[in-house]
């Protein structure tokens, strides 16, 4: 079986600082991808990055860096220099390439303050 | 690229009917899933389409139901509602990239439902 674990169900960062959000999950598959989706209030779940197991490198993508430790199973996000406008629920999520399905945390929901 | 787009955005109604949600994937992605989200039980997987057929279902009640179009457009029906189906309705579109990349959902804006 394959599972998510989000352990942080709040955080609270500063503006302009940088905050990690923890990401386990488990599964018996050898090719998988993990995920990090973004949902501010209005509800639409926003694509933030992906990384693939076998992807040697760390994922970036502009703020947001993915911290791959594959022999500790975890894929935390970090979220440098806080916007406003970064405050949101966030979710980390996987699906095997062989699999149809894909696998969701609980969230962590993120309050940047001013 | 247009995203993908759910109709309606909001739906009220009354134990006992139906629903029916429509999602347009976006163009080129042939697969299409569904996801209920509660404050409860959070993102609960119900099914993914692709093709035309229903490759996965997750653990619901068959008064869920869904089909996929030859355009990759897929509806999803609830029949004899319950308070407990009100929810945010989220559907997503995917592409097979190549094997060994696994390709991001795209969601959609979503449909909240409340039954009253």
């Amino acid at each position: 079986a394959q599972k998510i674990t989000q352990t942080q169900p709040g955080m609270f960062v500063q503006e302009k600082e940088a905050v990690t959000l923890d990401c386990t999950y488990d599964t018996s598959d050898q090719s998988y991808g993990l995920f990090w989706y973004k949902q501010p209030s209005s509800g639409e779940m926003i694509f933030l990055i992906y990384q693939g197991s076998y992807d040697e490198q760390n994922a970036t993508e502009g703020r947001y860096s993915l911290n791959f430790q594959k022999a500790r199973k975890s894929a935390n996000l970090v979220i440098s220099a806080s916007q406003l406008g970064d405050s949101a629920m966030y979710f980390c999520a996987m699906r095997s390439d062989t699999g149809n399905q894909f696998y969701f945390g609980t969230g962590t929901s993120l309050t940047v303050i001013p | 690229k247009a995203g993908v787009t759910q109709t309606p955005r909001y739906l009220i109604k009354t134990r006992g009917q139906q629903v029916t949600l429509s999602c347009s994937p976006i163009s080129g992605h042939r697969s299409v899933s569904w996801y209920q989200q509660t404050p409860g039980q959070g993102l609960q997987f119900l099914f993914e389409y692709f093709s035309e057929t229903q490759r996965n279902k997750g653990n619901f009640p068959g008064r869920f139901s869904g089909r996929q179009f030859s355009n990759s457009r897929s509806e999803m029906n609830v029949s004899t509602l319950e308070l407990g189906d009100s929810a945010l309705y989220l559907c997503a579109s995917s592409q097979k990239i190549r094997q060994g990349v696994v390709s991001p959902l795209h969601f959609g804006n979503g449909t909240r439902l409340t039954v009253t």
